[in-house]
């Protein structure tokens, strides 16, 4: 039982480059999370998917774009990187139930320069 | 709309100190609170949570939070740290019922430093 894994772990890009970062859960949750984490500002949601085919937008949506065709993966792409995009990203997922521990995945560190 | 407000940026303390992480929320329904600690280059894990019941719950590793709903305020304290306790620690909040899907609300984080 793997829990949440995230690839690649570090990525550097272009401005203007795109690239995609992978998530992937073991523990058949429902419910899977992205979130950008950067310095004194706490962890802002991205996007959310409630299950296969169902998505929708976070806090801070503009400039991500999401897919989920299956339980287990949540892939996040990036399309036309811009330096505002410089964070750690993490994915996240909870099985359903509003008491239930949401479990993250250990980070995407990613640089737009 | 829900707000989560970690009064502290940083806190130092030395070995064997007691510490408290401040955290205060907003919101006009029921919550239930959550604090994560992130140690350095990892992702969060949970630390504890306040669903109901006893308003002071208690961690594996010693720490402990209070709920306080009149001051709307779920504090994190631990009697003496150790070095290892060295990370950076989320308060977060989720709402009760409804449709929220899970979603949490992150405070701006703690980082908590133990020195020998």
């Amino acid at each position: 039982n793997a829990g949440v894994t995230q690839t690649p772990k570090f990525r550097i890009l272009k401005i203007g480059q795109s690239m995609t970062l992978q998530c992937t859960q073991d523990m058949n949750h429902n419910y899977m999370y992205w979130y950008r984490q950067d310095p004194g500002m706490g962890l802002k949601l991205i996007y959310y998917s409630v299950g296969a085919g169902i998505t929708d937008k976070g806090e801070v949506p503009n400039g991500y774009n999401v897919s989920r065709s299956t339980t287990e993966d949540f892939p996040l792409r990036l399309e036309l990187a811009a330096p505002s995009q410089t964070s750690v990203y993490f994915c996240a997922s909870v099985r359903g139930d509003a008491t239930d521990t949401q479990y993250f995945g250990p980070g995407t560190r990613l640089t737009v320069l | 709309a829900q707000s989560v407000t970690q009064l502290d940026s940083q806190v130092p303390v030395f070995e064997e100190a007691p510490v408290e992480l401040r955290c205060n929320y907003s919101s006009s329904v029921s919550v239930y609170l959550f604090w994560y600690v992130q140690y350095p280059n990892q992702g969060l894990q949970l630390l504890l949570k306040y669903l109901s019941g006893s308003t002071l719950v208690e961690s594996i590793n010693g720490f402990e939070a209070e709920f306080n709903k009149s001051q709307t305020s779920f504090h994190l304290r631990k009697p003496s740290v150790h070095i290892s306790d060295t990370a950076e620690y989320f308060c977060a909040v989720r709402n009760a019922g409804g449709t929220s899907y899970g979603k949490l609300t992150f405070g701006q984080g703690t980082i908590l430093t133990v020195h020998p």
